[in-house]
């Protein structure tokens, strides 16, 4: 069975760095892309960025170039989303994604990791 | 970039209402339309793929269907478990997956 499981809910203060996790088990880790989505309190669904454990290469959404960083350790089979210095805007809802082998549709989601950020 | 659009932003209904969801991208897509439901605090799930194909295990009162820009997602007889948000997303640009604003959808 797939299973994305992320990691747990953060609160932070503003100007703090952070990193959520998304391990991926039930399938080969390193064969398919992995994405993030943002969902803000209240609003819709934002595609963020993608990787390819396989071989690091990733693609971000113009709207979060240079704002994040996706990462993969495909040694644990996790993918990962950081921040360097985070604002109040970055609370959210934040969900790893996993389209199919065609990444054409993505067919499983992690549960979630709720972000805070306030001072 | 390509822009999703969704009509309307929200509307209510009654169980076993016939619902009709609009979806625009701001050009051809093809067939690379996508629909997911979410409820709230639950990750978003998978409905309609390629603008017309069930997803294993939707019940068949969903469908889809469009191509080019316009997309319609259709649920014949409302549930009262289908009362969510409605999300159409594109995936003709490769590896960057735009979502519409949503769709939602409440009792009357």
């Amino acid at each position: 069975e797939v299973q994305l499981v992320q990691s747990g809910a953060e609160v932070k203060k503003p100007g703090e760095s952070l990193k959520i996790s998304c391990k991926g088990s039930g399938y080969s880790f390193t064969s398919y892309w992995i994405g993030w989505v943002r969902q803000m309190p209240g609003k819709g669904l934002e595609w963020m960025g993608i990787i390819y454990p396989g071989d690091s290469d990733t693609r971000y959404s113009p709207s979060f170039q240079g704002q994040v960083t996706i990462s993969a350790d495909k040694s644990i089979s996790t993918a990962y989303l950081q921040w360097s210095s985070l604002k109040a805007s970055d609370t959210a809802m934040y969900y790893c994604a996993r389209p199919g082998i065609a990444a054409a549709v993505i067919d499983y989601w992690g549960q979630g990791t709720l972000v805070t950020v306030s001072s | 970039d390509i822009q999703m659009t969704q009509s309307p932003s929200s509307l209510s209904a009654s169980v076993g209402d016939r619902v009709t969801i609009t979806c625009r991208a701001s050009q051809s897509i093809s067939s690379y339309l996508n629909w997911y439901q979410q409820k709230p605090g639950k990750a978003p799930k998978l409905l309609i793929y390629a603008a017309s194909s069930l997803q294993s295990g939707v019940p068949s009162r969903f469908s889809g269907s469009g191509s080019g820009t316009d997309f319609t997602l259709t649920i014949s007889s409302l549930q009262p478990e289908d009362f969510a948000t409605y999300y159409c997303q594109q995936s003709y640009s490769t590896l960057i997956f735009t979502f519409g604003p949503g769709t939602k959808v409440d009792i009357k």
